[in-house]
C-alpha cells in the first residue's frame, strides 16, 4: 500500500504567497496531523484532526490552517508564507487518538524566500 | 526546559557494540513511549513503542522504560553501519490536553564506525 503522500516533495515560494500542501493516505485511519521539523528542534505538532470533520492546533499553529473534509485528505495551507516558515514539513496518521503509533509521509522541503 | 530531552550527539559506536541512547521526559502522565530512526532526508519510521515499565526486546533493539525516574531508553545490539541514523524519542500523554499527541525529543545522532 501507499500509506501516506505528501505533495509537493519541494517547493521554493516568495515571501507573502500562499501555498497548500496536499497529504493523502490510504489506511483508513481516523486521526492525521502536520508536523515540522528544524535543525536542533525536533518534530513540532502544527495541527491535528482525531477524525474526519474536526481540526485542532498543536503546538506551532500561527500562520497555517487545515481542513479534514474527508478521512484521506488532510491539506495544509499557508495563507502568507514567510520566512520562518521555511522547513520540512511531514504529515503523519494514526489508526485512533489514543496515542497510537503514528506513521509518516515522506516529507515536503519547503523554501520561503 | 523542553518537556521530551534527548542528547543531540553524535554518538559514535563500533560496528558490533552496543549503542545505548537515553531520553527524559517531563509529563508524569505520560503513558506511551516511542522510538523512530530517521535517515538523513527521509521520514520517521517506527523501531518501537513500549508502554509498560521494564524492558521489551525485538531482535536487536531493546526499549527500557522507567516511569518513577522518567525516562526511556534504547539498546542496540550488534550495532551495524546501516543503524547510523538519528533516533527520536516521543512520548504520548494522557490529560485531555494532550490526548492522542506525541511530544517528540529533538533526536540523538548515531554513527557506527566500522
Amino acid at each position: 500500500t501507499a500509506g501516506i503522500t505528501q505533495a509537493p516533495t519541494s517547493q521554493i515560494l516568495a515571501a507573502g504567497r500562499s501555498m497548500t500542501l496536499r497529504c493523502t493516505q490510504d489506511m483508513r485511519h481516523n486521526a492525521m496531523y502536520w508536523y515540522r521539523q528544524d535543525l536542533g528542534l525536533g518534530l513540532r505538532l502544527i495541527h491535528y484532526s482525531n477524525t474526519a470533520g474536526t481540526t485542532g492546533k498543536g503546538e506551532v499553529p500561527d500562520g497555517y490552517s487545515v481542513s479534514r473534509a474527508n478521512t484521506d485528505d488532510f491539506p495544509l495551507t499557508l495563507a502568507s508564507a514567510v520566512p520562518s516558515q521555511t522547513s520540512v514539513y511531514f504529515c503523519a496518521s494514526s489508526e485512533g487518538t489514543s496515542s497510537d503509533t503514528q506513521y509518516f509521509g515522506p516529507g515536503t522541503r519547503l523554501t520561503v524566500l | 526546559q523542553k518537556e521530551v530531552e534527548q542528547n543531540s550527539g553524535p554518538l559514535s559506536v563500533p560496528e558490533g557494540a552496543i549503542a545505548s541512547l537515553n531520553c527524559t521526559y517531563s509529563d508524569r502522565g505520560s503513558q506511551s513511549f516511542f522510538w523512530y530512526r530517521q535517515y538523513s532526508g527521509k521520514s520517521p519510521e517506527l523501531i518501537m513503542f513500549i508502554y509498560s515499565n521494564g524492558d521489551k526486546e525485538d531482535g536487536r533493539f531493546t526499549a527500557q522504560l522507567n516511569k518513577a525516574s522518567q525516562y526511556v531508553s534504547l539498546l542496540i545490539r550488534d550495532s551495524q553501519p546501516s543503524d547510523s541514523a538519528t533516533y527520536l524519542c516521543a512520548v504520548g500523554g494522557m490529560t485531555t490536553d494532550s490526548w492522542g499527541k506525541l511530544q517528540f525529543g529533538a533526536g540523538t545522532q548515531v554513527v557506527v564506525t566500522p
